[in-house]
């Protein structure tokens, strides 16, 4: 139990475009999903909070405006990063908590962006 | 906030010895421990956990242990196999209301042959 489903992998688009990611819980339901950015050799860094049918809370310094969270259903969270610049080229990851079951929060699989 | 602090950054072992990763918390009041590997290009997966009511966990080759007074928390692994080379991350919460797991700085374990 507890898988979150991740996609996709990698993407690689040009600057100027916008790339969406989806993160999916396929067996339990998950009123709030978390997006973190990850650079080589660096920790997690989480970059907002996405709540079902509420706007995310988004952490200091994250342009909201930029990327764009939507979690419309219990078991759907998307990230949308809107006019990508190389500098949004970064690992990208969510993850859920499985309310009750005391495992923790699982992490999806992660998607390398490349912007070119 | 809560602030998680990790050592050390990297870590060689040869195969079937011990690897322990240290990390310690500032915020008395986190409750939830979980310890997570990363593999190159992938997300981080659970791999052991604790609360703050329990002092140590075992599963199989790995284990964890918690020291609440001095607020720090040990990784062990023991019998060291290559395939257990990746990056580990420790993490603190205090559980419920929203709250957000703080990570550790990472630990690259190298298990050499």
């Amino acid at each position: 139990g507890a898988v979150v489903s991740q996609h996709p992998s990698r993407v690689i688009c040009k600057s100027g475009t916008s790339v969406k990611i989806e993160c999916r819980s396929l067996d339990f339901q998950a009123t709030t999903m978390f997006w973190y950015r990850q650079f080589p050799k660096q920790s997690l860094m989480l970059m907002a909070t996405s709540n079902e049918g509420s706007k995310a809370t988004y952490e200091q310094g994250v342009e909201k405006d930029k990327f764009l969270i939507n979690h419309a259903s219990l078991t759907l969270s998307t990230l949308t990063v809107t006019s990508a610049h190389p500098e949004d080229s970064s690992f990208y990851i969510c993850s859920a908590n499985m309310p009750g079951q005391g495992r923790g929060y699982t992490f999806g699989s992660g998607t390398r962006l490349t912007v070119v | 906030g809560e602030n998680v602090e990790q050592h050390p950054s990297t870590l060689s072992v040869q195969e079937g010895d011990s690897a322990v990763i240290k990390c310690t918390y500032s915020d008395s009041a986190s409750n939830y421990f979980p310890w997570y590997k990363q593999e190159l290009g992938k997300g981080p997966q659970l791999i052991i956990d604790i609360r703050s009511n329990v002092g140590e966990k075992k599963d199989q080759r790995i284990a964890v242990t918690l020291n609440k007074t001095a607020k720090h928390f040990s990784l062990h692994i023991t019998e060291t196999q290559p395939e257990d080379s990746a990056v580990y991350f420790c993490a603190a919460i205090v559980t419920g209301g929203g709250n957000k797991l703080t990570f550790g700085t990472g630990t690259q374990l190298k298990v050499e042959l």
